[in-house]
């Protein structure tokens, strides 16, 4: 099946930096959404974003819905060793359609 | 508390055995999902139900089998056809109406002894 094309596979950063995040398709999505993975737990929802050109916040993460309806980013800001986890993008055609995924991008926080 | 509730945590396969995985999620949702993830390959799709007694296959259905006998649970059965089984499971239901905003299960990790 298709996938979301998130790179690169792994980013390194430094406690307090801020980090970007983007997430490209060839398809059109009308939904998309963040998700952050811990180690050995689920995927669990970040930002949604429902409508092309749509910024919306969640503390310190900012996340955009482009507006081509083809790409999204998410950016965290002054990050802290919390913030480190696999970041999984998702877009769905509609609510009764399937998810496709990104492939994820693993973020390490050096103290 | 609502949520998603994967059992066990951690599973052990022998040779030729089948073994199921347990998903039950009590916040009322008519759609369930299973995926796999292997690292570094994001979430593959193995089986979807959008109502109680109907799923169909994802995209590596095979190996795998599913019910959905009741609303809040969809088993997963990794059978012995599944020759590479050892992965981190997931499995999420998605709300009904709204956005159909998908939530995830804590995972269950299969190991082949």
């Amino acid at each position: 099946g298709q996938q979301l094309n998130q790179s690169p596979q792994s980013m390194f950063i430094q406690e307090g930096e801020d980090v970007s995040m983007n997430c490209t398709s060839s398809s059109i999505f009308n939904t998309w959404l963040w998700y952050k993975q811990d180690p050995g737990e689920g995927p669990v929802l970040l930002i949604a974003l429902y409508k092309a050109g749509e910024l919306t916040s969640n503390g310190r993460l900012t996340a955009q819905f482009g507006i081509t309806r083809k790409d999204s980013f998410l950016n965290i800001s002054a990050s802290i060793p919390s913030d480190v986890g696999i970041y999984f993008c998702a877009g769905q055609e509609g609510a009764n359609s399937k998810l496709t995924f990104g492939k994820g991008i693993t973020l390490s926080v050096r103290p | 508390d609502g949520g998603i509730t994967q059992s066990p945590k951690y599973l052990f396969r022998k040779e030729g055995q089948n073994v199921t995985l347990s998903c039950e999620q009590n916040l009322n949702h008519d759609a369930m999902y299973w995926y796999r993830q292997d690292p570094g390959q994001g979430l593959r799709l193995i089986y979807y139900s959008q109502i109680v007694n109907d799923f169909q296959k994802g995209d590596i259905a095979e190996g795998y089998s599913v019910s959905r006998e009741k609303k809040e649970s969809f088993p997963l059965t990794v059978t012995s056809a599944q020759k590479n089984p050892t992965a981190f499971y997931l499995c999420a239901s998605k709300e009904t109406g709204g956005f159909g905003i998908q939530y995830f299960g804590a995972g269950t990790r299969l190991s082949v002894l």
